[in-house]
């Protein structure tokens, strides 16, 4: 089994829908982080949460909320989806602090705003 | 600002030939570097990794150079094979926050 799973895997939603996307890791990690991939963009942090009570904001927050239910569970909320939030979307976890934080990927959620 | 980026956007290489993947970053203070490979339709994963303390570092058929003198990264990747076919991102740690700061990839191409 995959150690960071993200459900949907796929999702095509209208303007001004509120979606939730969800990662949930089995490698009991303390950090976990979503990114958002465009085309020539590369990864952009979102947000990140380092436990269970810290939330932060990352590179793009704006229209996005998230949620840290648990250590093993980080879900990304868009409160009123819009065409320009089509990406590819990807969560992260890491355990450890500092310098040499490798982070493990999760499969991508491809979100289509219509 | 912080930037971390790479010189191509696209590298075509004969199969069996070597990958040389470069990358600038901006951000002196970063003491950590990481290669990602991304293949379609997957999450980014770790190839390696160096700190700043080392110029070289050697993994299973691929290489990592940094020079701190020019703000310098490169991978290399020896007798480059078909699955090697991927998006190759560096990142940084700055060391300030703890986050990773992703370039914008390099999209290898094998040729047959």
């Amino acid at each position: 089994d995959a150690d960071v799973t993200q459900t949907p895997r796929n999702r095509i939603t209208k303007t001004g829908k509120r979606i939730m996307l969800e990662c949930s890791q089995t490698k009991g990690h303390d950090r976990m982080y979503w990114y958002r991939q465009d085309p020539g963009l590369g990864l952009r942090l979102i947000y990140y949460s380092f436990d269970v009570k810290d939330i932060n904001k990352g590179e793009i927050s704006d229209g996005y909320s998230v949620s840290r239910q648990a250590q093993a569970k980080f879900s990304l909320s868009l409160e009123s989806a819009i065409p320009n939030q089509t990406a590819l979307y990807f969560c992260a976890t890491s355990g450890q602090q500092g310098p040499g934080e490798t982070q493990y990927f999760g499969p991508g959620t491809r979100l289509l705003v219509l | 600002g912080e930037s971390v980026g790479l010189h191509l956007p696209t590298l075509s290489v004969q199969e069996g030939d070597n990958s040389i993947i470069n990358c600038a970053y901006s951000n002196s203070a970063s003491d950590y570097f990481i290669w990602y490979k991304q293949e379609s339709g997957k999450g980014p994963q770790f190839i390696i990794d160096i700190r700043s303390n080392m110029d070289k570092r050697q993994g299973q058929r691929v290489t990592v150079l940094l020079n701190k003198t020019v703000k310098h990264l490169s991978l290399q990747i020896a007798a480059t094979q078909p699955g090697d076919s991927a998006v190759y991102f560096c990142a940084e740690n700055g060391n300030r926050d703890d986050k990773i700061i992703f370039g914008k990839g390099t999209r290898l191409h094998i040729l047959p």
